[in-house]
């Protein structure tokens, strides 16, 4: 079965500073790979999406992800924090079953530090 | 372009209850995908309708259904509400390929009490 593996469910980081949040997958074949983010009080927002066109995929915000698939990795980086960007972060994984199912990842809660 | 509606917003039943909830995805988009988010469990996929069609399902009971209608449009019903059944219940909308990604509702907050 496949499943989503995010690292750490909470990182705290200064405003400027690197983020980077780590997704593993587990998946026999190249899925469908998302980054979700989630405000206080509202649904998922779209931040990326990997679809086997390039490796490194931009996303919205200054957000960009890696697929690396000899790690079965997908980690989710911005350069430089901004107090925006504190919210809930999930890591997604897309097969086509007979149906599209999607798997999310517990999630990661980025906290942003003035 | 309007984004996908769910209604109600919040909603409070009682154990035992049965409710319905709904959403509306973005026009032209025909899967409709249901979840539930609990700070235990995390999102938790509950089914795919894909014209009108059950596509796929998670794992949950049967007093947890759904439909969808001819314009896409969605209702799921849970019966015989338990406590646990509290949750964000979220409505996901894609045109149907699963490689374009989802666009969410901004929810449905049951509480059971």
């Amino acid at each position: 079965a496949q499943s989503v593996t995010q690292l750490g469910s909470h990182v705290s980081v200064s405003e400027g500073a690197l983020v980077l949040l780590r997704c593993n997958y587990s998946s026999s074949v190249p899925p469908y790979l998302f980054w979700y983010v989630q405000y206080p009080n509202q649904g998922l927002q779209l931040l990326l999406k990997y679809t086997s066109a390039a490796t490194l995929v931009k996303g919205i915000n200054g957000f960009e992800a890696e697929f690396k698939k000899s790690e079965t990795s997908f980690h989710l980086t911005k350069p430089s924090a901004h107090m925006s960007d504190a919210a809930e972060y999930f890591c997604a994984v897309t097969r086509n079953t007979g149906g599209f199912k999607t798997i999310f990842g517990a999630g990661t809660r980025l906290f942003v530090k003035a | 372009k309007a984004g996908v509606t769910q209604t109600p917003r919040y909603l409070i039943k009682t154990r035992g209850q049965q409710v319905t909830l709904s959403c509306s995805p973005i026009s032209g988009h025909r899967s409709v995908s249901w979840y539930q988010q609990t700070p235990g469990q995390g999102l938790q996929f509950l089914f795919e309708y894909f014209s009108e069609t059950q596509r796929n399902k998670g794992n949950f009971p049967g007093r947890f259904s759904g439909r969808q209608f001819s314009n896409s449009r969605s209702e799921m019903n849970v019966s015989t509400l338990e406590l646990g059944d509290s949750a964000l219940y979220l409505c996901a909308s894609s045109p149907g390929d699963g490689g374009i990604g989802y666009t969410f509702g901004s929810g449905t907050r049951l509480t059971v009490v």
